[in-house]
C-alpha cells in the first residue's frame, strides 16, 4: 500500500547528542512536511519542501535543518537536541500542497 | 488569539450518541480539513472541503464560508471514535501550509 513511512517510531537521545530522523513516501507526491507536536498541542509546521525548494518557517530554530535527497525520502536532523525539543515528529506528504496532506505514524523523541 | 478555533475542548459521550465538534476560523481559507489522532499515534485525514457537505460513513463534515464555520457530526458513535479531532485550514496564499486548531478530545463510552 503507498503510505508515509517513518523511523524510528521511538527515539531516545542524550542532551547535545546529534539525532536524524527520516521519512519515506510511496505516494510520489511532490510536497514534504516536518511538524513537531508537544504533548497537548496542535502540530507546529518547522518546514517543507515543494521538491527540491526548501521552505522554512521563520521561527524554526537554526538547531532543525533537513535534507531531501530525492522525492523519497526526506530527513529532519537535530544538531544539538535540548530537553525542549522532545515532542512527537511526523512527517506528512501532499501530491501539490493544495490537497489532502497524508500523514505518518510520527516518531516520538526522548531527550535524556 | 488564535486563526483556528474549536469547540468543546474535551467531549465525552455515551456509546450511540450523536456528537457535533465546532470549528470556527478568522482568515480567508481555500480548505478546510478535519483529521483524526489516536493516541500515541499519526493523523489521519478525514475531511477535506471548501464548500457544503461531506459524508463518510458515520461522519459528516459541513461548511459554512460565509459565516467561516464548519462542524464535524459522528453519528451513532463508538468507543473506537475516540480519538482527538483537529480543525486545519489552508490559506491561499501559502501553498500547503495548515494552520491547526488545538483539537478536541473525544471520549466514547460503552
Amino acid at each position: 500500500d503507498a503510505m508515509v513511512i517513518q523511523n524510528p517510531r521511538y527515539q531516545v537521545t542524550q542532551f547535545g547528542k546529534p539525532v536524524t530522523l527520516s521519512c519515506s513516501q510511496t505516494l510520489n507526491h511532490n510536497v514534504m512536511y516536518w511538524y513537531q507536536q508537544k504533548s497537548s498541542q496542535a502540530p507546529k509546521l518547522l518546514f517543507h519542501y515543494y521538491d527540491k525548494d526548501f521552505n522554512n518557517e521563520a521561527d524554526t530554530p537554526d538547531n532543525f535543518q533537513s535534507r531531501r535527497p530525492n522525492t523519497s525520502f526526506c530527513f529532519l536532523d537535530i544538531r544539538s537536541p535540548g530537553l525542549g525539543d522532545a515532542a512527537m515528529y511526523l512527517c506528512a506528504t501532499s501530491s501539490t500542497g493544495r490537497e489532502t496532506q497524508y500523514f505518518g505514524p510520527g516518531t516520538r523523541l526522548l531527550v535524556l | 488569539k488564535n486563526e483556528v478555533e474549536q469547540s468543546p475542548q474535551n467531549l465525552t459521550a455515551q456509546e450511540g450518541e450523536f456528537i457535533t465538534i465546532n470549528c470556527s476560523y478568522s482568515v480567508g481559507i481555500s480548505a478546510l480539513h478535519w483529521l483524526q489522532q489516536h493516541p500515541g499515534g499519526g493523523i489521519v485525514s478525514l475531511f477535506m472541503l471548501s464548500s457544503g457537505k461531506k459524508k463518510h460513513g458515520r461522519l459528516i463534515a459541513t461548511i459554512n464560508i460565509q459565516e467561516k464555520h464548519s462542524s464535524l457530526h459522528i453519528t451513532a458513535s463508538h468507543p473506537r471514535d475516540s480519538a482527538v479531532y483537529i480543525c486545519a485550514v489552508n490559506r491561499g496564499s501559502t501553498l500547503g501550509r495548515l494552520y491547526f486548531g488545538r483539537g478536541t478530545q473525544l471520549t466514547v463510552w460503552p
